[in-house]
Formats: C-alpha cells, structure tokens, sequence
C-alpha cells in the first residue's frame, strides 16, 4: 500500500518559469518531510524539509508547502534552470521510518 | 566532511549467487538505512538500522539482510540471487534514528542479475 503518492510521473517546464511538483499522502501520523533530487547513477540529493507546525519553507529557488488537512505537499522551484532536469523524491515520516513516494521526473526546456 | 559511500559501485552476478553490499556512514552518523530503487517503484524500504540494532526491517524476503558494525559501517546481503533482484542499492544515514532526522544518501550499488 502506497502511502505516499507522486501521482505525475513527468512534468516539462520552460527554463524561467516556475516547476511545481505535488505529493500526497494517506498517513495522518506523518509529520516531517522531505525532498530530495536525484540525477541517474546517482544517489538521491537532499534538497528541502517542513515539519507539520508550518505549512512553508524556502531555500532560495526551492520552496515547499504543506496542507495537512489535505494531506498534500508541493515543492516549487523558481526559476526553473535546465540544471534542475532529474527525477524527484518526496519522503513522508512517522518519527519513525521514511516512506518515499515513485517520483517524479521533471525536464526543464532551454 | 566525507559523504556516504557505497562499496562496490556496480555488480554483476548470476541468478542463485550470494552477494555482499557495504556502506559507510556520514562520520558521526549512527543510523543507516537502506532501500532499493527498481524503474517505477520509487525507493523501497529494506531494513535500518541505529546503534547496531535492526529497529525496521521492510517487506522482502528473508534472503535479505543487514548489519551493522560498532563503527556504524553497514553491510546487507543477499543470497540466492533471482532476476527481480537487480536494482539500485541505496544506503542512508542521518545522525538521530530514522524518521527523526534528515537522511542523507550514498551513490548506491547497482546489482545486475544475469
């Protein structure tokens, strides 16, 4: 059972406009969250975390928001740069044990 | 400060063969985890591990398995080899247990089953 859910394998954005990646989840216990990115033969890179008491974080291009009513995440990167093409990993946790959703693979367009 | 690492980078073995994987943690680390990545299946949970303790262990079958060392070095196995084993091996650590703190990846095993 897949408790966490990247439900777009692929998005292509052009290169300065915004790339917006969503993440949902089943588990009401989760609380603490993460994305990573991961180029192939590669592992995955740790870009950005939020815990459940807030709903927003930046790191510079990278920002991610959650709704818990919704159970729903999204990772927003402004401006998109053909550097950030790779596939990426959201990761919901229990305090317990990371659960990582399929991921979604992003192509930023020159 | 050295990143994870993994040992080998790429492997080849037949079906029915035993096959040893090793990661080394972040210096300081003392949780390790370990997944495995196949096209489509996201990052499957294998097993984790904190202060030599296996405290989660995922849904395989029991020809795989871990450990850890006082060091927090981490080796996992895999015996009798099937087809379906071929995959990218990745190994996490994070300093708190896992769940708790952000995890931090190696380059992964790649395993190819002939």
């Amino acid at each position: 059972d897949q408790q966490v859910k990247q439900n777009s394998p692929s998005l292509s954005v052009q290169e300065g406009r915004i790339s917006i990646l969503n993440c949902d989840y089943t588990n009401s216990m989760f609380d603490y969250f993460l994305w990573y990115k991961k180029y192939p033969a590669e592992g995955p890179t740790f870009l950005i975390s939020i815990s459940s008491i807030k709903d927003k974080n930046e790191d510079g291009r990278f920002t991610v928001f959650l709704n818990k009513s919704a159970k729903h995440l999204s990772l927003h990167i402004v401006p998109s740069q053909p550097g950030d093409s790779a596939v990426y990993f959201c990761a919901a946790s229990n305090r317990n044990q990371f659960y990582f959703g399929t991921g979604t693979s992003l192509t930023v367009i020159p | 400060k050295a990143g994870v690492t993994q040992t080998p980078r790429y492997l080849i073995k037949t079906r029915g063969q035993q096959v040893t994987l090793s990661c080394s943690p972040i210096s300081g680390h003392r949780s390790v985890s370990w997944y495995q990545q196949t096209p489509g299946q996201g990052l499957q949970f294998l097993f984790e591990y904190f202060s030599e303790t296996q405290r989660n262990k995922g849904n395989f079958p029991g020809r795989f398995s871990g450990r850890q060392f006082s060091n927090s070095r981490s080796e996992m196995n895999v015996s009798t080899l099937e087809l379906g084993d071929s995959a990218l091996y990745l190994c996490a650590s994070s300093y708190l247990p896992p769940g708790q703190d952000t995890q931090y990846f190696g380059p992964g095993t790649r395993l190819t089953v002939l």
